[in-house]
């Protein structure tokens, strides 16, 4: 089963506030996770990406949890910004088979001033 | 170019024409990939090509969907016969391996009326 599974689809955040999305998977074979930030009009942008080796990874105001256990991941978006309101994407490949992604359904993400 | 180029930007088709859709990846990455994202939904997998491979196609939804990559670089999405379902976004994708951060870019609104 290659499917991804994303949540929320909506999100709507203060100013400030945590921003928390979640992913799921059943391929147990993925062993990359990245994701991707979308602005309208443009192409997803890579934002942060994980490997099931480490728990968590952090860029800035950007976090990944991975939970190999439980076969899911998160991003938490921290002191989130109005900038930040885009749609963001999950996604979940296997590097040694081309690496083709398979992508969540995406999630609308609003932060409120 | 420093970014992956799409052309053209928008397209507007008539019922049963054919359409070419236009991808120039960044130099040097050997990885291409196509993805359809239609209104509010995911990222729907195409076509992959890596180096002088023969290119993944499982994600073609039919035989009027065609796909080539001439010398390594530029690839051509062909609709053949295009349909109102097929109104969608179409995103190239670029890497210089495959699966590890992709570059997409700004994509080509396709609609068929």
């Amino acid at each position: 089963q290659q499917q991804v599974k994303q949540s929320p689809q909506s999100l709507i955040v203060q100013k400030g506030g945590i921003s928390i999305i979640n992913c799921a998977y059943e391929n147990t074979a993925f062993d990359y996770f990245p994701w991707y930030q979308q602005f309208p009009g443009k192409g997803p942008a890579l934002l942060i990406a994980i490997r099931p080796d480490v728990s968590e990874k952090k860029e800035g105001r950007f976090t990944i949890s991975f939970n190999k256990s439980a076969k899911q991941f998160s991003l938490h978006i921290m002191d989130s910004q109005p900038g930040d309101s885009a749609t963001y994407f999950c996604a979940a490949s296997i590097l040694t088979n081309a690496g083709k992604s398979t992508f969540g359904d995406g999630t609308t993400l609003t932060v409120k001033p | 170019g420093a970014g992956v180029s799409q052309s053209p930007s928008n397209k507007v088709t008539e019922k049963g024409k054919d359409v070419e859709l236009r991808c120039d990846p960044i130099s040097g990455h050997t990885a291409l990939y196509w993805y359809r994202q239609s209104l509010g939904q995911g990222l729907e997998f195409l076509i992959y090509f890596q180096g002088n491979s023969a290119p993944d196609k499982s994600g073609l939804p039919s035989d009027r969907f065609s796909a080539e990559r001439t010398g390594g670089s530029v690839s051509t999405l062909t609709i053949q016969r295009t349909q109102q379902e097929d109104s969608a976004v179409y995103l190239c994708a670029s890497s210089f391996h495959g699966g590890v951060g992709y570059t997409f870019g700004s994509g080509t609104r396709l609609t068929v009326v």
